[in-house]
């Protein structure tokens, strides 16, 4: 089925550890972000891809890095994980220069640093 | 930059009884308004979504929102609740570039048999 996929489902590290989160869409999407969603805070975005070779900062980027690998994957790093970072994550697509706005979401990564 | 505002933490209504969620927004060009649903577990879904034209727009699973501009507000109604509407929704702002859509915090609703 068409969609956004998100690796893993659930991930604990410990404080310093370093992970990659990954993000894949079929949807032939130009632009893809990375959220991420705390108790009553909703969703906040840390880094965004308008484009395929572009990348630009959201709201909370500090301590996270992306990589747009190609038009399909948008991957998000934690080089040194804290545990202010414990959140669930979610990966978005869009194509706004069809007209159509809407986001398509991942069904979220769930990370714990402890 | 664009905000969003939803002043109710969490909701409760009885089943079959009708539901409005408030959404107030802060944006200084015409803004790009969305709501999502969100299950348990699971990412956000579209329900609707709001550009130009008429304020009342239609969305999935029988929801509405109506778009006021004198109030910055778009909320959504649903005439009768079923118990599977138990989620959390989310109103959303974006500007016309689509790269940095701005989300409330959420509303909780309990749906009571």
């Amino acid at each position: 089925n068409a969609g956004v996929t998100q690796t893993p489902k659930f991930q604990v590290l410990k404080t310093g550890q370093s992970m990659t989160l990954q993000c894949a869409q079929d949807m032939n999407h130009n632009s893809m972000y990375w959220y991420r969603q705390d108790p009553g805070m909703g969703l906040r975005l840390i880094y965004y891809s308008a484009s395929e070779g572009t990348t630009d900062k959201g709201e909370v980027p500090n301590g996270y890095n992306v990589s747009r690998l190609n038009k399909r994957e948008f991957s998000l790093r934690l080089e040194s994980a804290a545990p202010s970072q414990t959140s669930v994550y979610f990966c978005a697509s869009s194509e706004y220069l069809s007209g159509d706005y809407g986001y398509t979401f991942g069904s979220g990564t769930r990370l714990t640093v402890v | 930059a664009q905000s969003v505002t939803q002043p109710d933490i969490h909701i409760t209504v009885s089943e079959g009884a009708s539901l409005e969620l408030r959404c107030n927004y802060s944006y200084g060009a015409t803004p790009y308004l969305f709501w999502y649903v969100q299950s348990p577990g699971q990412g956000l879904q579209l329900l609707l979504k709001y550009f130009s034209g008429d304020t009342l727009v239609q969305g999935i699973k029988g929801f509405e929102a109506e778009f006021k501009r004198s109030q910055s507000s778009f909320n959504l109604r649903k005439p009768s609740v079923h118990w599977s509407d138990a989620a959390e929704y989310f109103c959303a702002v974006g500007a016309g570039n689509n790269n940095d859509m701005r989300f409330g915090a959420g509303t909780r609703l309990t749906v009571k048999p």
